[in-house]
Order: structure tokens, then sequence, then C-alpha cells
């Protein structure tokens, strides 16, 4: 069982809708993080917050806009995707206490741009 | 710059049988290295992971890895696998301190389980 939690497991939108994916943790991790992962292929890092604020930003085009409204929550906003925006998009968080806590990954929001 | 390649690509093996999938990394400091499994249409379970110390680690479901800096690999390793193994595996490198963390993983390798 996972202890991130992503909602829509599934989402199909047109490319003219905004729509908005979700993530929570309730492990007091204080970093969070949105990776894209194509069929086939590695995760990609998109964003990282660091106590609500964003760290990184893997220059992702401007249609994707992240949001961390507290510790426990991670939005991903969508705004007039492209169909090769179709992915996995993951959700991680860790600890951030010390140098040795891993990533611990969601079971990821399916995302098909019709 | 850091990176970590997977060379295989897909591995077939029989139940019962032992399973070593391999890893290489290219960093200039110790590594923070990590393996994780991924089922299909599921998010990304870590098997285990590897800081500093003692160079064999041992992580969940019976699968354990061995660290060795002169050859720059981290192969994950178990002795007998089961049905349920059958997934994708990636083997990742951590860059930077919290805040700034960047994983890179490697392309993944599908493990096959045949009867």
């Amino acid at each position: 069982d996972t202890e991130v939690t992503q909602t829509p497991k599934h989402l199909v939108m047109g490319m003219t809708n905004k729509k908005s994916l979700k993530c929570e943790q309730h492990m007091g991790h204080r970093a969070m993080y949105w990776y894209k992962q194509k069929a086939k292929k590695p995760p990609e890092l998109m964003f990282v917050y660091s106590y609500e604020k964003l760290s990184i930003n893997e220059s992702v085009p401007s249609r994707f806009s992240p949001e961390c409204p507290n510790s426990s929550l991670l939005n991903l906003h969508l705004h007039a995707l492209q169909p090769e925006d179709s992915a996995l998009y993951l959700c991680a968080s860790s600890l951030g206490q010390g140098d040795y806590q891993p990533q611990h990954f969601g079971d990821g929001t399916r995302l098909s741009i019709l | 710059a850091q990176s970590v390649t997977q060379p295989d690509i897909h591995i077939t093996v029989s139940e019962g049988a032992s399973l070593e999938l391999r890893c290489n990394y290219s960093y200039g400091a110790t590594p923070y290295l990590f393996w994780y499994v991924q089922s299909p249409g599921q998010g990304l379970q870590l098997l285990l992971k590897y800081f500093s110390g003692d160079t064999l680690v041992q992580g969940i479901k019976g699968f354990e890895a061995e660290f060795k800096r002169s050859q720059s690999s981290f192969n994950l390793r178990k002795p007998s696998v089961h049905w349920s193994d059958a997934a994708e595996y990636f083997c990742a490198v951590r860059k930077g301190n919290f805040g700034n963390e960047k994983l890179t993983f490697g392309t993944g390798t599908r493990l096959t389980i045949i009867p």
C-alpha cells in the first residue's frame, strides 16, 4: 500500500480543458516532487517543492502549473495541454531530514489528452 | 554528469531460479543509489537503498544489492524468483541535497517470469 495518494487515477481531457492533479501525504515529509513517465520510459523529474516552496523547475512548459498549499498537499494544474503530454504523472515525497531519506512514490495519475 | 546504465532491457527467468539485474553508475563522489520496482499500472516501490557503510544491502521481498565501487556497479539479486516479481525494475542515483534533490533513473529492465 502506498502512503502517497494521488487522485484521480485516470483523467481524460481535451486540449482546451483545465484540470488538476492532486497528491497527498501524511507522513510529515517536507519535500514533494512531480515526475512524468511516458510508456516504457523511466520517470523524469518536473518539479521539486521544499517546505512548500518551489525549488526546482526542470524547464517544464507553463501549461503545467504546480502548487503546494501546505506541507501535505501538492497539486498540478493543467491547461491547454498537447497530445504529447499524455503520460503517467507520479508524485513522490521525502522526509527531508538528513541525507538518508528516499523518495516514496504514489501510484500515479494516467493522463490522456484528446 | 551523473548517469545510470541498465544494460539489460528485458530479462526472462524461470520461477525459482536466481536473478541478477545489472546497474552501472557514473558519479564523481560516493553515490546514493536506489532500486525501485514498478508493476504494470502502478507507481514505484522502493526495494532498497545504499548511502554508505556495508556494501551489501538488504531490501524488501527478499532482494539484495551489492555496491562495488571498483566496478561502478550496484547489481540487484534475488536467490529465487516468484511469479509476482514480474515487473519493471529501475536503478536510480541521487544528486543534490534536501530541497534540491534529483533522482536520475536508468532506462529500466523488464523482468518476465516463466513457469
